[in-house]
């Protein structure tokens, strides 16, 4: 069973350019879920799709923003990006489990790198 | 303050050893924690989650959770060098949520 994947996984982009980040769930999975991750700050909650709907929104600007498509595959955009937006950002897709605790299962990850 | 907190180390231990990774919180609604290991350039993994308070054992790992102190360990017998990762805890306050909470992680590495 393929797992969950990330593109691209490295890239590099300048002050007030913006990037989109590609995730493709496992298959079968059809809630996708974004969290960055800083040295600093550890990984913090962006947001959450469930069939093409947001389900939950993290406390980032809106310079952050996410879509999910029909074959629940989901991209994240941010916009006019600035340096502190330099960071791994992952992907987490699951089966959505109506009680217990959600698995979470983690892509590489895409490291952005803002100059 | 975090909601969160981990000491982020380094931790290194010689194989074989006793490793103690913990945890601290303090919303007291988490109900749901998870212990996540995450390899370099890999993304975290899952290994163990628990509800509310107790223990719980798999193989060289056991997790426990006290509530009351608001305090979670991770203890891993025997380490091995394969067990050498940043391993992050987790939390959540309510089923079925995938907006969990997370401390910054410790590096641990085990040493040949």
């Amino acid at each position: 069973k393929a797992g969950v994947t990330q593109t691209p996984r490295y890239l590099i982009k300048t002050r007030g350019q913006q990037v989109t980040l590609s995730c493709s769930p496992i298959s079968g999975h059809r809630s996708v879920s974004w969290y960055q991750q800083t040295p600093g700050q550890g990984l913090q909650f962006l947001f959450e799709y469930f069939s093409e709907t947001q389900r939950n929104k993290g406390n980032f600007p809106g310079r952050f923003s996410g879509r999910q498509f029909s074959n629940s595959r989901s991209e994240m955009n941010v916009s006019t990006l600035e340096l502190g937006d330099s960071a791994l950002y992952l992907c987490a897709s699951s089966s959505n489990r109506v009680s217990g605790a959600n698995v979470l299962t983690f892509g590489a990850g895409s490291r952005l790198t803002v100059l | 303050q975090k909601e969160v907190e981990q000491d982020p180390g380094p931790l290194s231990v010689p194989e074989g050893a006793i490793v103690s990774l913990n945890c601290t919180y303090s919303n007291s609604a988490f109900q749901y924690f998870m212990w996540y290991r995450q390899y370099s350039r890999k993304g975290p993994e899952l290994l163990m989650y628990t509800y509310s308070s107790g223990n719980k054992e798999d193989g060289r790992f056991t997790a426990q959770v006290d509530k009351s102190s608001k305090y979670i360990s991770l203890f891993i017998r025997d380490s091995q060098p394969s067990d050498s990762a940043t391993y992050l805890c987790a939390m959540s306050p309510q089923t079925g949520a995938n907006n969990l909470f997370f401390g910054t992680g410790t590096r641990l590495t085990v040493i040949p």
